[in-house]
This record gives C-alpha cells, sequence and structure tokens, in this order.
C-alpha cells in the first residue's frame, strides 16, 4: 500500500535556528498537505500543493513539492517557541476511490529551546 | 464555528469490555475518516466513508474492531473485545467533496484499557 516516510522523526532547535522536515512517498501523488499538532491537540491543517515543483509560503513557513511529485519539504525560519508541535504530511494518490484517502507520515516532533 | 465533535473525549474501559466513540462530522462534508494515532505508530487510518458507503477499511483489525455511518451526522467506531493494545487516542476527521480537500480533525477520544 502506499507509504509516506517522513523524516526526521525529533528535532531539538534553539530559538532562532531554522528547521526543516522531509517528506517522501512510495507512490506519486495528487496532492500532499501538511497539517501541525500542538501537544495534546488534534492535526490542523497548513497547507496543500498540487502542482509538480510547487512552492508555497507562509509567512516564516516555506513549501516545496518536488517535480516528481514524491517528496516533499516544510522548513521554518528562525524557529519561535510557537513552533512547538509535530508537523505532518499527508498524501493523496490520484484518481478513484483511493483519492480521498489520506496517509499521514509519522511527523516531525519539534521542540524549541528558548 | 463549523467543526467535527467526537464523544468521549476519554474512556478508561477494562479490557474484554465494548467500546462505541462517535463522530459528528462538519455539517455538509461527504468525508470521513477515523485515524488512531499511537507513538510507535503515529497516524494510521483505520477506515474512511465517502458518502456513508465505507470506500476503505483495509487498516482495521476486523475481527474486533466495526466503523458505521448510520446517517451523515453521526460516524461510530466500535471496539469489542477491546484490549490493552487499542489504548490510543482515536481521531476523526471529515472532509468535503473532493478529493483535494484537507481534513478537519475533531479532538479525538483518549482510550485506555486495563
Amino acid at each position: 500500500g502506499q507509504q509516506v516516510m517522513q523524516i526526521p522523526q525529533y528535532q531539538h532547535v534553539q530559538e532562532g535556528e531554522d528547521f526543516t522536515t522531509y517528506c517522501n512517498s512510495s507512490t506519486t501523488l495528487s496532492n500532499i498537505q501538511w497539517y501541525k499538532q500542538r501537544p495534546g491537540g488534534h492535526p490542523v491543517f497548513l497547507i496543500q500543493l498540487v502542482k509538480s515543483g510547487e512552492v508555497k509560503k507562509q509567512k516564516r513557513l516555506t513549501f516545496q513539492f518536488g517535480e516528481a511529485k514524491k517528496n516533499s519539504s516544510l522548513h521554518i525560519t528562525a524557529t519561535q517557541t510557537t513552533d512547538v508541535g509535530t508537523y505532518f504530511c499527508a498524501g493523496r494518490k490520484g484518481s478513484g476511490a483511493g483519492s480521498y484517502q489520506l496517509t499521514f507520515g509519522k511527523g516531525t516532533k519539534l521542540s524549541v529551546i528558548p | 464555528d463549523a467543526r467535527v465533535t467526537q464523544t468521549p473525549r476519554h474512556k478508561v474501559t477494562e479490557m474484554g469490555q465494548e467500546v462505541t466513540m462517535r463522530c459528528q462530522p462538519i455539517l455538509g462534508h461527504n468525508t470521513v475518516f477515523w485515524y488512531r494515532q499511537t507513538m510507535m505508530q503515529g497516524l494510521e487510518l483505520l477506515a474512511y466513508f465517502r458518502n456513508r458507503a465505507p470506500l476503505d477499511d483495509s487498516g482495521m483489525p476486523k475481527d474486533r474492531f466495526s466503523a458505521e455511518m448510520p446517517d451523515a451526522t453521526l460516524a461510530t467506531l466500535k471496539i469489542q473485545p477491546s484490549e490493552p493494545r487499542d489504548s490510543a487516542v482515536y481521531f476523526c476527521a471529515s472532509g468535503g467533496d473532493r478529493g483535494n480537500t484537507e481534513a478537519f480533525f475533531g479532538q479525538g477520544t483518549r482510550l485506555t484499557v486495563v
């Protein structure tokens, strides 16, 4: 079945340092989404990427979708303590019934040291 | 403020007992997902529904788990009999009508089986 691998599993950074998490799929994706889960909370949608090579920015967050639509990354510039949480990528395959299925990576847990 | 509602928020039960978790998706959403979250496995897709019909429940242990949507406003996940290894946070999420929409998560049911 479809697998989505995400690395690293954990990342500890000093406040102000940058952070990047990477996501790789075993199959070509129709789109990829990113979610953030705060400690004790539930996953909350951040963004969706659809096009090959797409890059989107949200303030200090930059999201990329690979040319082959099998990998993606999330980069945070100058981390803040409010960035603490687990970041998940979630991929969707192409057409048919499987296009609704959302497969999550295991997430990258980010800790920010003040 | 539209949101996915899950009940109960917390459940402690003894091994062998039946557990029923309920989810009210966002009104108008046609896709409903059930995920299980553990430290070891991350977010695992158990089942998902489209227009109340199960599209994929291959991630669910069939001998003890069952998922249904009696109507468009209610999704249920049952475990019978429950086992300690079922202890996890169970999330319900709903999504819109197309295969490229985000998933809105409920706050989850934290299940502990002793």
